[in-house]
């Protein structure tokens, strides 16, 4: 297994546009999150699966944030009307469940870095 | 709601002094705790877990940790920084129960390692 993969790795775009980032978990893993960090702060939580289904999504989320999972495999996070703001690293972690893994560790991709101009 | 302070968003140590990153969480009851860590232009690497068992975490690269309930503490220590320690620290809490598994992390403790 190749571990958590995420593309792009650096994505620059103009604010308004639309921007979509891919997170291929660790296979056997059912669990899936995401989460931003900008410079200096701790990882946020924005949301995250278990197979297919979207258990949580952060309240501080804007509408604009939509993430799938379709088939419980690989997830994408998109953002809609891009916003300066949103320039971060955006984190792909995935897991197995507690129930089979005895504690939630993550293991986290590289991230994609998003800047908007 | 569970959350997570770290006193010192910046910690320099010379090399070979003992290396002390602070954690405290908030929690109705004791959650499961982890400290991660980030290399420069890196992805974040899981350093050690509490899970309940012992209180002392040993993890990699020397690395240990030690669950005070009472302090509602979960502080990272080695005994001998090393240059190649310098790196971004995170310490995380994630709930008991198994239907809620969202993990919160800190702000995070930048640790300089000084010749």
């Amino acid at each position: 297994d190749t571990g958590v993969s995420q593309d792009p790795r650096h994505k620059i775009t103009k604010r308004g546009q639309n921007v979509t980032f891919r997170c291929d978990p660790i296979s056997e893993h059912n669990r899936l999150y995401w989460y931003r960090q900008t410079l200096g702060q701790g990882p946020e939580f924005l949301t995250y699966f278990q197979n297919e289904a979207q258990l949580e999504k952060s309240r501080l989320l804007s509408d604009r944030f939509s993430a799938e999972r379709p088939k419980g495999s690989f997830s994408t996070l998109e953002i809609q009307r891009t916003e300066q703001g949103d320039s971060a690293m955006y984190l792909c972690a995935s897991s197995l469940d507690r129930v089979r893994s005895g504690a939630n560790v993550l293991t986290f991709g590289a991230g994609s870095r998003l800047t908007v101009l | 709601a569970q959350s997570v302070t770290q006193l010192g968003s910046h910690v320099s140590v010379s090399e070979g002094a003992l290396v002390l990153l602070r954690c405290n969480y908030s929690s109705s009851v004791p959650p499961y705790l982890f400290w991660y860590v980030q290399y420069p232009n890196q992805g974040l690497q899981l350093l050690l877990k509490y899970t309940s068992a012992a209180t002392l975490v040993k993890g990699i690269n020397g690395f240990e940790a030690e669950f005070k309930k009472s302090e509602t503490s979960f502080h990272l220590t080695k005994p001998s920084a090393h240059m190649s320690d310098a790196a971004e620290y995170f310490c995380a809490v994630s709930p008991l129960k198994t239907s809620y598994d969202k993990v919160i992390f800190g702000p995070g403790t930048s640790l300089s390692v000084i010749p």
